[in-house]
């Protein structure tokens, strides 16, 4: 069981905008600005697309973005394009023996 | 250009030893932590250790603490992640990934830059 929590899977038409969300804790998620978000194709090298919650790295869409309330950091896609199905796992710093946590990862499907 | 290549697929039997590599290009490579990340087939990422080159500190992951060991050449910047006695589980794919400093030098919690996956099979 992964200590940040996504839903299994989620899905969009393409134009639409879609959000997944990594629920944690005080001591993950909500206690510190070091959510992450990872973007893996099937059989490929996982891509860092959001880091510190809400910024984006050079070269990434701005169709892309992250945010945070509480225990809860969300990623939103919009503009939901096809390439853009993939899996999405959030990761955060935790204050925990752990160090650092992913959550389990959510597939995104384009309808 | 920063790139981070690993070596290549390994077929092992249980109890038997590995070391995998991760040589890194295009930055320096003492002054930015080495991740591993597992991914088992069909299962989701999972951190396991960092190395820092410049003084080799390292810190591991509960999970994986005592299971694995990582070290670092700084002379041919590569780092490693070894198995003393493979199991069955330790089937899946590994990747090595970077995690840079800040503008301040202070530590930063994300992957930039990732390796292409060592893929380990551990089967009798």
């Amino acid at each position: 069981q992964s200590a940040l929590t996504q839903p299994a899977s989620v899905s969009g038409s393409p134009g639409q905008s879609i959000t997944i969300s990594c629920t944690g804790t005080n001591s993950d998620v909500g206690g510190y600005n070091y959510v992450s978000w990872y973007q893996q194709h099937p059989g490929k090298v996982p891509k860092l697309m959001i880091y510190d919650v809400s910024k984006r790295p050079s070269g990434v869409s701005n169709r892309f973005s992250g945010s945070k309330s509480g225990n809860t950091a969300s990623l939103t896609i919009s503009g939901l394009q096809a390439e853009d199905e993939a899996d999405y796992y959030c990761s955060s710093y935790t204050s925990s023996n752990t160090y650092w946590v992913f959550g389990g990862g959510t597939k995104l499907t384009v309808l | 250009e920063v790139q981070l290549v690993q070596s290549g697929a390994e077929v092992k039997k249980p109890g038997e030893s590995l070391k995998i590599s991760c040589k890194g290009s295009g930055y320096s490579f003492i002054r930015y932590w080495i991740g591993w990340v597992r991914q088992m087939p069909g299962k989701g990422l999972e951190w396991m250790a960092f190395i820092y080159p410049g003084d080799s500190d390292t810190r591991y992951s509960p999970s994986f603490q005592g299971q694995v060991t990582i070290s670092a050449d700084n002379s041919i910047s590569t780092a490693y992640l070894q198995w003393s006695s493979l199991k069955a589980s330790d089937t899946a794919t590994y990747y090595c990934a970077r995690r840079p400093v800040d503008n301040y030098g202070s530590d930063t919690f994300f992957f930039d830059y990732w390796g292409q996956g060592t893929l380990v099979i551990v089967s009798s």
